[in-house]
C-alpha cells in the first residue's frame, strides 16, 4: 500500500520567513496530492492541492511543488504570519476499485514566532 | 450553508460502555469516512462508506462499528471492545471522485 512520509514533524520560523514542509510517497499510481491545515481543536481544511499532471501550483503566499519522478511534493509558505501556526498534513490519493484511497502524512506542527 | 457536522464536541465515557459519535453532512457527498487522530500518528482510517447501506473497514476498525442508513449520516459507535478509545475522532465526506475531503470539527472522546 501507499506510504507517505512527512518531515519535519515540528518547524519553528520567525514571522516573515518562509516555511517548507516536504512529503514523499511510494505508490506511483497516486495522482492527487492535497494539503490540509488543522488549527487546534478543529478539523483539517484544504489549503491547496496539486494533480500529477502539474509540477507547481501557487495561491498567494502558498505554493506546492510536485516531482513525480522522485515521488516527492512540498508545501511552501512565504512571508509567514502568526495565523499560519497550525498542524499541516500532506496526503496522497489514487483511485482504487472505485474508491479514492487517501493516505495522510504524520503532520507538521508549524509555529510562527512573532 | 452546506457542511459537515460532528456532535458532540466533547464526550466522556466510562469504561465498558458503548458510545455513538454523530456525523451529518448536507453536501450531497456519496463517500464518508471516520478517522482517528492521536498525537504523533496523523490520521488513521477507521471505516469508510461509498454509498448508502455499504461500508468497509479501514486500517484500525477493531472495536468500532458504523451504519449508513441515510446518505447524510454516518454514525460511529465506539464499543467496549476498543481497548484504547481516548482520542480525537474526525469525520469526513467527499464526492466519489479524486478530490478534496471535507472534515467535521471533530469529537474528543475521553474514557474516564
Amino acid at each position: 500500500g501507499e506510504n507517505v512520509e512527512q518531515h519535519p514533524s515540528t518547524l519553528s520560523v520567525q514571522e516573515g520567513d518562509s516555511a517548507v514542509i516536504k512529503c514523499t510517497y511510494s505508490d506511483s499510481a497516486s495522482n492527487y496530492f492535497p494539503w490540509y491545515k488543522q488549527e487546534l481543536g478543529k478539523g483539517p481544511q484544504l489549503i491547496i492541492d496539486i494533480r500529477s499532471n502539474v509540477g507547481e501550483k501557487k495561491d498567494q503566499r502558498i505554493a506546492v511543488t510536485l516531482n513525480k519522478t522522485a515521488k516527492h511534493f512540498s508545501l511552501h509558505i512565504t512571508e509567514t504570519q502568526p495565523e499560519d501556526s497550525a498542524v499541516y498534513f500532506c496526503a496522497a490519493s489514487k483511485e482504487s476499485g472505485g474508491y479514492q484511497k487517501v493516505t495522510f502524512g504524520i503532520g507538521t506542527k508549524l509555529q510562527v514566532i512573532p | 450553508d452546506g457542511g459537515i457536522t460532528q456532535s458532540p464536541k466533547y464526550l466522556f465515557r466510562k469504561e465498558g460502555q458503548n458510545v455513538t459519535l454523530s456525523c451529518e453532512q448536507n453536501l450531497n457527498h456519496d463517500a464518508m469516512y471516520w478517522y482517528r487522530q492521536d498525537p504523533g500518528q496523523g490520521l488513521r482510517l477507521i471505516y469508510y462508506s461509498q454509498i448508502v447501506n455499504d461500508f468497509q473497514k479501514g486500517d484500525i476498525a477493531e472495536g468500532y462499528s458504523v451504519s449508513r442508513e441515510k446518505k447524510e449520516s454516518f454514525p460511529l459507535t465506539v464499543t467496549s471492545a476498543q481497548k484504547n478509545p481516548t482520542a480525537f475522532y474526525l469525520c469526513a465526506s467527499k464526492y466519489q471522485t479524486n478530490t478534496e475531503a471535507f472534515f467535521g470539527q471533530g469529537t474528543r472522546l475521553t474514557v474516564v
